[in-house]
């Protein structure tokens, strides 16, 4: 089956610096990748929508600044958090939607602390 | 907009009990229906779907009837384990990217 992988699972980083999550499409190819934030015992809030090849497009109230998305191959998105601070300690899950299917499938997760 | 509520949890069963966790939806439009399921320290799952009034989506046991003249999605199972422990969550998807419900966890105790 479709298998959507992300790297780190987890990370801890210390206020200031940035940290970036990769998200990776393994058996299919994705032009529309999703990043959500999960917040303790909530529901997923979607951040962006990323296409392949052009940039996000973002959720009202979350900063592009702060949260670059890079979707440069139909198989890769990256979400950058820069200057991350302890308020940016979430689960951040992406998803990818595979063009043959057009089936959503989402990551595992990676759990950030900004410590 | 489209927007989806769910059953407010935790919701703790004995083994071999009934299941229900409800779900209603609010879309314009003809919505697909989704159950998502998330295990302890894992990603979401999907567990069944529905795409269209009166479909039924089944796995694992599992299912739930798209009804639209109510705008409900429930899902149900009839005798639960102890590894259906998790948290699950109802989900629509019509022209935008997929709307969650805010989960409902299930423990199920031996």
């Amino acid at each position: 089956g479709a298998v959507v992988s992300q790297h780190p699972s987890r990370v801890i980083c210390k206020s200031g610096t940035s940290v970036k999550i990769e998200c990776r499409s393994l058996d299919f190819q994705a032009t529309t990748m999703f990043w959500y934030r999960q917040f303790p015992k909530q529901s997923l809030m979607l951040m962006a929508t990323s296409n392949e090849g052009s940039k996000a497009t973002y959720e009202q109230g979350v900063e592009k600044d702060k949260f670059l998305i890079n979707h440069a191959s139909l198989t890769l998105s990256t979400l950058t958090v820069t200057s991350a601070h302890p308020e940016d300690s979430s689960f951040y899950i992406c998803s990818a939607t595979s063009t043959a299917t057009y089936e959503q499938y989402f990551g595992p997760g990676t759990r950030l602390t900004v410590t | 907009g489209n927007s989806v509520t769910q059953m407010e949890g935790p919701v703790t069963l004995s083994e071999e009990a009934f299941l229900t966790i409800n779900c209603t939806y609010t879309a314009t439009g003809y919505p697909s229906l989704f159950w998502y399921v998330q295990y302890p320290g894992e990603g979401l799952q999907l567990l069944l779907k529905a795409t269209k009034a009166d479909d039924k989506g089944s796995n694992k046991g599992f299912e739930a009837t798209y009804r639209k003249e109510t705008t409900s999605f429930h899902l149900e199972k009839g005798s639960v384990q102890v590894s259906d422990s998790a948290v699950y969550f109802c989900a629509l998807k019509g022209n935008t990217p997929l709307v969650f419900g805010k989960g409902t966890r299930l423990s199920v105790i031996a």
